[in-house]
């Protein structure tokens, strides 16, 4: 069963920051979190993953709260390819723990 | 990030026949892959985990014998699906485990689109 809650959906206007939230209030303590994304009829697309510090790469940044309880992935200016469904895992660091994915979030991004 | 190819994209076939899906590791080394399924409007489902040189290791609910998984190579991994019929049509997903830079990130091929008619 998938560890984290995430909305169901949300929208967001194109060029405006893209900020989705995801609780993992059961994380453990070697646990990271992990997010995906699936545009329609394609394979995840990993964007970024973090242990408890602030992480950004070239796609987007993730916070992650001080009890690392909860996260949020942002994409800092959202364009119409950003349009997908966004996964909030937490997995356990290096190992063959395999990922389990949750419903995840619609993300549409409106022009 | 690491590039997972998949072959076919699409296929299309009958009822009773076998399909086999290879999963490829293009740019590293995968000693772990796992093959997903995911039905329309649905979440993908792990189906099993793929180690090379051993024999898979299936989720609670999928046939073994069914979908026969090989690994034989640390780049390549294959589903066959025998038998099929059309409740196995879905979207099979295969990931592999790039642990370069002990980064130990999951990478997904673009998936394959089976119909069984």
């Amino acid at each position: 069963d998938a560890k984290t809650t995430q909305p169901p959906s949300m929208d967001c206007a194109e060029g405006r920051a893209a900020n989705l939230p995801c609780n993992h209030s059961t994380i453990s303590g070697n646990e990271y979190v992990y997010w995906y994304r699936q545009i329609h009829s394609q394979g995840p697309q990993y964007i970024i993953h973090g242990l408890k510090n602030n992480e950004t790469n070239e796609m987007a940044s993730l916070i992650i709260t001080e009890d690392r309880k909860s996260s949020t992935l942002i994409l800092p200016h959202a364009t119409l390819r950003d349009t997908a469904v966004y996964y909030c895992i937490v997995r356990v660091g290096p190992g063959n723990t395999p990922l389990v994915f949750g419903k995840g979030t619609r993300l549409s991004v409106i022009a | 990030g690491a590039v997972v190819s998949q072959h076919p994209s699409r296929v299309i076939c009958k009822s009773g026949t076998s399909v086999k899906i290879e999963c490829r590791s293009l740019d590293f080394q995968a000693t772990t892959m796992f093959w997903y399924r995911q039905f329309p409007k649905q979440s993908l489902m792990l189906m099993a985990t793929s180690n090379e040189g051993s024999k898979a290791t299936y989720e609670q609910g999928v046939e073994k014998d069914k979908f026969l998984i090989n690994h034989a190579s640390l780049t390549l991994s294959t589903l066959t699906v025998t038998s099929a019929h059309p409740e196995d049509s879905s979207f099979y997903i295969c990931s592999a485990r790039d642990l370069a830079a002990g980064t130990d990130t999951q990478y997904f091929g673009p998936g394959t689109r089976l119909t069984v008619l």
